[in-house]
């Protein structure tokens, strides 16, 4: 069975402190780790997705990276508007018997002060 | 920009009453997901469509939950009888491939609260 931890559970940052957040996982089979952004009470939305270790992907102030057994995303001088819920989930298993599922991990909630 | 329209935003439902919730993927895309997510918890997979075939429904209570893609396009999602633990946000989401590894694409959600 797949599991996806993501901590801390709460990250509070002053505007332009950087700072990351970790995904850790258990998976047979990685075919996906994926990150989403979650706004308060509105559905999760895409940011990046990471198939093998050492991959590296960028968007503006968000960089993340993957290694065999974690995910980190890398949150350089943030904004107050970046505040929001950040979601790891992980697709794993063989396509027959798991199909195309997320597993996500419950989020890290991250607050910019200005 | 494509996006995935669920409805209603927001559902208030009593407890035993039936309740339905309705999906638009975005166009072409040929894998629909239907997820609940609880307050401060990940969403959990209910069930997964490939065209109009359900191809992953281990999670889905089916004793009273039901769920249909007919012409696979959109779909509905029912829960008949809603009981106060299904207070949640309900999430459709869609991929554009048929297999594979894409991501998927989110809709707003439908807040169900049951009372």
């Amino acid at each position: 069975e797949d599991q996806v931890t993501q901590s801390p559970e709460a990250l509070r940052l002053q505007e332009g402190e950087s700072s990351s957040l970790n995904c850790s996982y258990t998976v047979s089979g990685l075919r996906g780790l994926f990150w989403y952004r979650q706004d308060p009470g509105k559905g999760p939305e895409f940011l990046f997705t990471l198939y093998s270790a050492g991959e590296e992907k960028e968007k503006e102030r968000l960089k993340a990276t993957l290694t065999k057994k974690e995910s980190f995303l890398h949150i350089t001088a943030p904004k107050p508007e970046d505040s929001a819920t950040y979601l790891c989930a992980v697709r794993g298993g063989r396509e027959e018997t798991s199909g195309s599922r997320l597993t996500f991990g419950e989020g890290t909630q991250l607050t910019v002060n200005p | 920009e494509a996006e995935v329209a669920q409805s209603p935003r927001y559902k208030i439902t009593e407890k035993s009453q039936a309740v339905a919730f309705w999906c638009d993927p975005i166009s072409g895309h040929a894998t629909l997901y239907w997820y609940r997510q609880i307050l401060g918890q990940g969403p959990e997979l209910l069930v997964q469509f490939q065209d109009e075939s359900v191809v992953d429904d281990s999670q889905l209570p089916k004793d009273r939950f039901s769920a249909e893609r007919l012409k696979g396009v959109d779909s509905t999602l029912k829960i008949q009888p809603a009981e106060l633990g299904d207070s949640a946000m309900y999430l459709c989401a869609s991929s554009p491939a048929p297999r594979g590894n894409t991501e998927a694409f989110f809709g707003q959600g439908t807040r169900l609260t049951v009372v």
